[in-house]
């Protein structure tokens, strides 16, 4: 089956501590992207990559940093300078040039910071 | 203002009634439209997409865009319980390869 797949699915942080989010898809798209919700709120975009080896920061990129080594994964690391990392994190991806451009999410990972 | 705004909710429907979904947004360019249904927990999944103006149907669900008001909004006849979500309206920028979401109206269909 094709898909989105993330883990893990929970994850708990200490204060200081980087930890990475993974996130594969074997869908074969292009695109790949990094979003964070926060309780009743929308999606922010974090960061996304259109092809292997490149990247772009979203509108909120502060505190994470991103690879994009293989076309099929697209890892995000918190690190200790992001301030107030509990969230949801959801990775999509999606073939870019096409117009609707429509994404596809894997099923989340929920952070929390002890 | 907001890229994408959408009333927050909740919006409470008998089931069976039709629910209507509004969104506004602020890019005039933006040619791609979606509306994705998320349950509680869960990750968004994308029900309805829609690029010209006019209406667009696809069994219970009826998209509407109107470029010159930049508003989109979402139909959803004969409401049942499942239909219970937050529903994300999400635009695609005009001047870049990524789609702004709005915070989403949550939906709640009353038996």
């Amino acid at each position: 089956d094709g898909g989105i797949t993330q883990s893990p699915k929970y994850l708990f942080r200490k204060e200081g501590q980087n930890v990475t989010l993974s996130c594969e898809q074997n869908l074969n798209h292009d695109a790949m992207y990094w979003y964070r919700q926060d309780p009743g709120q929308g999606l922010r975009l974090i960061y996304y990559s259109q092809i292997v080896n490149d990247f772009q920061k979203g509108d909120i990129a502060e505190g994470y940093s991103v690879s994009r080594e293989k076309k099929e994964s697209f890892p995000l690391t918190v690190t200790s300078a992001q301030k107030n990392p509990t969230a949801f994190y959801l990775c999509a991806s999606s073939i870019p040039g096409v117009t609707y451009n429509e994404q596809f999410f894997g099923p989340g990972t929920r952070l929390t910071v002890l | 203002q907001k890229e994408v705004e959408q009333n927050s909710g909740p919006l409470s429907v008998p089931e069976g009634a039709i629910a209507s979904l509004n969104c506004t947004y602020s890019d005039r360019g933006s040619q791609s439209f979606f509306w994705y249904r998320q349950y509680s927990g869960k990750s968004p999944e994308l029900i309805m997409f829609i690029y010209s103006n006019g209406d667009k149907e696809d069994g219970r669900f009826t998209a509407q865009l109107n470029k010159a008001s930049q508003y989109v909004s979402l139909l959803i006849r004969d409401s049942q319980p499942s239909d219970s979500a937050t529903y994300l309206c999400a635009v695609k920028a005009s001047s870049a390869s990524k789609i702004i979401f709005g915070s989403g109206t949550r939906l709640s269909i009353r038996p």
